[in-house]
């Protein structure tokens, strides 16, 4: 089975442009989770999608934003970047409440 | 508020020694608890997780965990470390829908 992929690995931005990054889970698991990795605040949950509808949000500005699809994909979205979202985005899925998250290998996003 | 604390940044073993990674909680009631581990420019791998039952776990690669209540601790184990075993080292709890991580533990094996 194939697991969590993300895309794209790497993407250089400039302050103030926007992006957008994919992420497709394990065939069958209906939430998908983000989290922000960065050095100095380490790993931030970033929110939670199942079935289309977002569950749980983290501390973030409205700047990030995220949605989920039919087929349980999903994508977030950072508009007007900053040099402070400079990081390592990982996406996460799971099978059910009581299962544990699975991670893709990130999306490291650079802003210049 | 729910936290964990990872107290060692790094740590360093020599190849075939054992190890001990500490992870300490808070939170109210009975939490779910993992850990991951995370190798340079990669996503976090799942080691182990302690949802109920048994406070020992058993885990992937040779890691064991044990879950003590008294103690608000999930440390993490292996009796004989292998060069492979060198990256960062995350404890996390989930108090709902999210995960809240430790801080890490940077591993690192001599040979």
């Amino acid at each position: 089975k194939a697991g969590v992929t993300q895309t794209p690995r790497y993407l250089i931005k400039t302050r103030g442009q926007q992006v957008t990054l994919s992420c497709s889970p394990i065939s069958g698991h209906r939430s998908v989770s983000w989290y922000q990795q960065t050095p100095g605040q380490g790993l931030q949950f970033l929110f939670e999608y199942f079935s289309e509808t977002q569950r749980n949000k983290g501390n973030f500005p409205g700047r990030f934003s995220g949605r989920q699809f039919s087929n349980s994909r999903s994508e977030m979205n950072v508009s007007t970047l900053e040099l402070g979202d400079s990081a390592l985005y990982l996406c996460a899925s799971r099978s059910s409440n009581n299962s544990p998250l699975h991670f893709g290998n990130g999306t490291r996003l650079t802003v210049t | 508020a729910q936290s964990v604390t990872q107290p060692d940044i790094h740590i360093t073993v020599s190849e075939g020694a054992s190890l001990e990674l500490r992870c300490n909680y808070s939170y109210g009631a009975t939490p779910y608890l993992f850990w991951y581990v995370q190798s340079p420019g990669q996503g976090l791998q799942l080691l182990l997780k302690y949802f109920s039952g048994d406070t020992l776990v058993q885990g992937i690669k040779g890691f064991e965990a044990e879950f003590k209540r008294s103690q608000s601790s999930f440390n993490l184990r292996k009796p004989s470390v292998h060069w492979s075993d060198a990256a960062e080292y995350f404890c996390a709890v989930r108090p709902g829908d999210k995960l809240i991580f430790g801080t890490g533990t940077r591993l690192q094996v001599f040979p």
